[in-house]
């Protein structure tokens, strides 16, 4: 596997608090993106970044901020945290420039919004 | 922009038939396509890609640009291949993937 890890790997919270979710890579690459995983949706990219304070928006970033102040870490900030954001929430990464290559994933943080 | 779509949430087939998993497309560049796999308990890994034309575990897959399509085919399931199967799409434009639905593939003894 790929050295990228997420934390925490469950949480359960209340709506209206804050939420970070940890990406961490050892493989230094250029790419990480944060996905949401839901039934009938497959995943969509939230936000994505290529390189340290280098971030992008993805097709759902409502809700959800980013920030990349080293190349090894992502992390993904629900200011304040809703019902619809209770999902699985994926990481990956990728080194790979123009069409992207392979991504390689994390294991997933569970996130449940009571 | 573009979009991925997997018409089939599940498809259920008995050990040893073939199975067909249903990718369509729309982009109006010129796309890559990639079927990635999520086996149960595992991490989502790359399954295989168009550019490389490669049978990976027994799977093929055609890019059909003419009916923007990317079905992924086996013609013998085997009970390992249950899983969940995602179609994905990169694009020129930038370094992100879109996926599709998933389908989720159950293949019974």
């Amino acid at each position: 596997d790929a050295g990228i890890t997420q934390s925490p790997r469950h949480k359960v919270t209340e709506t209206g608090t804050p939420v970070t979710l940890r990406c961490h890579q050892t493989e230094n690459h250029r790419y990480m993106y944060w996905y949401r995983q839901d039934p009938g949706h497959g995943l969509r990219l939230i936000h994505y970044s290529y390189g340290v304070k280098d971030t992008d928006k993805g097709e759902v970033s409502d809700g959800y901020s980013v920030s990349r102040s080293k190349t090894e870490d992502f992390l993904l900030t629900l200011e304040s945290a809703t019902s619809s954001q209770t999902s699985v929430y994926f990481c990956a990464i990728s080194g790979k420039t123009g069409n992207t290559g392979e991504l390689f994933f994390g294991e997933g943080s569970r996130l449940t919004v009571l | 922009a573009q979009r991925v779509t997997q018409p089939e949430k599940l498809l259920s087939v008995f050990k040893g038939a073939p199975v067909e998993l249903k990718c369509n497309y729309s982009y109006s560049g010129s796309p890559e396509l990639f079927w990635y796999v999520q086996y149960s308990r595992q991490r989502l890994q790359l399954l295989l890609r168009h550019i490389s034309r490669e049978s990976i575990k027994g799977f093929t897959a055609d890019l059909n640009k003419g009916e923007t399509s990317f079905h992924l085919k086996k013609p013998f399931a085997q009970e390992e291949d249950s899983a969940m199967y995602y179609c994905a799409l990169s694009t020129a434009a930038g370094n992100k993937l879109t996926f599709g639905g998933g389908t989720r593939v159950l293949v019974k003894p």
